[in-house]
């Protein structure tokens, strides 16, 4: 069965760093596209950020020069590195598996909030 | 403001069908055959309906059904059950800078 269980959010100031993970069960992340997706309280979804290998990832451009995304194969695990964190970036961080170009898998999501 | 319109609210009656549009352009929802629908109740992970603009995926009923004319897709919801009653978001492949594009989503009110 695919799980997707994503841990790291909490509350942070404005201009701090966040690292979210998200950890997989019942398929490897190596194999298959995984995706980061937001949803900003009470608003609707917005993509952030998909990775396919370490030399192909991609980001929207609300987040870009930001935020990285990464993946740990050992440990099955996806990652988000967040950096100069906005009032704009508070949201549900949800992460999804990406098969072909549908995210087909998500997690709960973990939330994230920036305090100015 | 979302890349993709939906209606802002959709309702039925037990029994009946609703359609969910989804509008957008020729550089995502009329130019790749990659429209997904996604069901999310309250605090839960939204839950994948169709892909592929029609593909339904393994268990998921076949109450549920996708189309799609130019640049707008829908979603019908055949025979309206109590238990459909959530958010409907619509999610196109966009291929540019922005990869993925939602819609605002829809909620549905099972009367």
């Amino acid at each position: 069965e695919v799980q997707l269980e994503e841990s790291g959010g909490g509350l942070i100031q404005r201009g701090g760093s966040l690292r979210l993970s998200c950890s997989a069960s019942g398929f490897t992340v190596s194999n298959n596209y995984m995706s980061w997706v937001r949803q900003a309280p009470g608003k609707g979804l917005e993509w952030v950020s998909s990775i396919y290998s370490a030399s192909s990832t991609y980001y929207a451009d609300s987040v870009k020069g930001r935020f990285t995304i990464s993946r740990d194969n050992s440990k099955n695990t996806l990652y988000l590195q967040m950096n100069s964190l906005r009032a704009e970036d508070t949201a549900f961080y949800f992460c999804a598996r990406t098969r072909g170009v549908t995210h087909d898998y998500w997690g709960q999501g973990t939330l994230v909030t920036v305090s100015s | 403001q979302s890349a993709l319109t939906q209606p802002a609210s959709v309702s039925g009656s037990p029994g009946q069908s609703i359609t969910i549009s989804c509008t957008g352009n020729g550089s995502d929802v009329g130019g790749y055959n990659y429209v997904s629908w996604y069901q999310q109740y309250p605090g839960k992970a939204p839950k994948l309906m169709i892909y592929d603009v029609t593909k339904r995926p393994s268990g998921v009923s076949n109450r549920f059904s996708g189309s799609r004319s130019g640049n707008t897709a829908s979603l019908t919801i055949s025979g309206l059950q109590a238990e459909d009653e959530a958010d409907y978001y619509c999610c196109s492949y966009a291929g540019g800078s922005s990869l993925w594009v939602f819609g605002g989503g829809t909620p549905l009110t099972v009367l």
